[in-house]
């Protein structure tokens, strides 16, 4: 079946522009994770949708940063009036469900470029 | 608080040679797992393992294996007779009971030459 897509795959913005990336996760995958990972750099948690419930937004590094997802589909992750420090590859992560031991299943990322 | 450590930021081996990738993790959960992730030039993580805290049996994949010590809190990778496939990025990474988070570590980038 389909894995996890992310649109686009590139995105080159300049500084003070807001961007939006999308995320499609595995179809019946309750569990939707965003993670950034800067050059060289490991991945660090951004959100964590499961479900219906609240999202966990322990990791957005700034109030620039906003992650919407309806119900249990698509995820837009917003970055408001972007930085240079924004640039990074964007992950998504699907589970099917939203447990500790639960593989994620990552999609190939968007490459963020803020000129 | 949560950490994972891989102080090995890059190896580089000749092609049939064995290598192990070191993963040392901090938690103050008795229950957790652990993950070995493959990111190769692609970019797209390959899962690859997961270990619950309760299970220190070693684990045999084939050229892979991976050796759990919760005295030492380290979770290592070794690769056997390498092969130029095997070149990527690897990460380690850890999750505690309750907490749906992966905590990566910086990853260890391994050139496999021939």
């Amino acid at each position: 079946g389909a894995g996890v897509s992310q649109s686009p795959s590139n995105k080159v913005t300049e500084k003070g522009k807001d961007v939006e990336l999308r995320c499609d996760p595995i179809s019946g995958h309750t569990a939707l994770y965003w993670y950034r990972q800067r050059l060289g750099q490991g991945l660090e948690f951004l959100i964590y949708f499961q479900g219906n419930s609240a999202p966990d937004k322990s990791g957005l590094p700034s109030d620039r940063f906003s992650a919407e997802r309806t119900g249990e589909s698509v995820s837009t992750l917003t970055i408001q009036r972007t930085q240079q420090e924004d640039s990074a590859v964007y992950l998504c992560a699907s589970s099917s469900s939203g447990t500790s031991y639960n593989e994620q299943f990552f999609g190939p990322g968007t490459r963020l470029t803020v000129l | 608080a949560q950490k994972v450590t891989q102080a090995q930021t890059e190896i580089s081996v000749v092609e049939k040679e064995d290598v192990t990738l070191d993963c040392v993790y901090e938690t103050r959960d008795t229950t957790y797992y652990l993950f070995w992730y493959k990111q190769p030039p692609s970019g797209e993580l390959v899962f690859l393992i997961r270990r619950n805290s309760f299970d220190e049996q070693n684990e045999i994949s084939g050229r892979y294996s991976w050796n759990f010590q919760k005295s030492t809190s380290s979770f290592n990778f070794t690769i056997t007779a390498s092969q130029v496939v095997d070149s990527a990025v690897y990460f380690c990474a850890l999750s505690e009971q309750g907490a749906q988070k992966l905590v990566f570590g910086q990853g260890t980038r391994l050139t496999i030459n021939p």
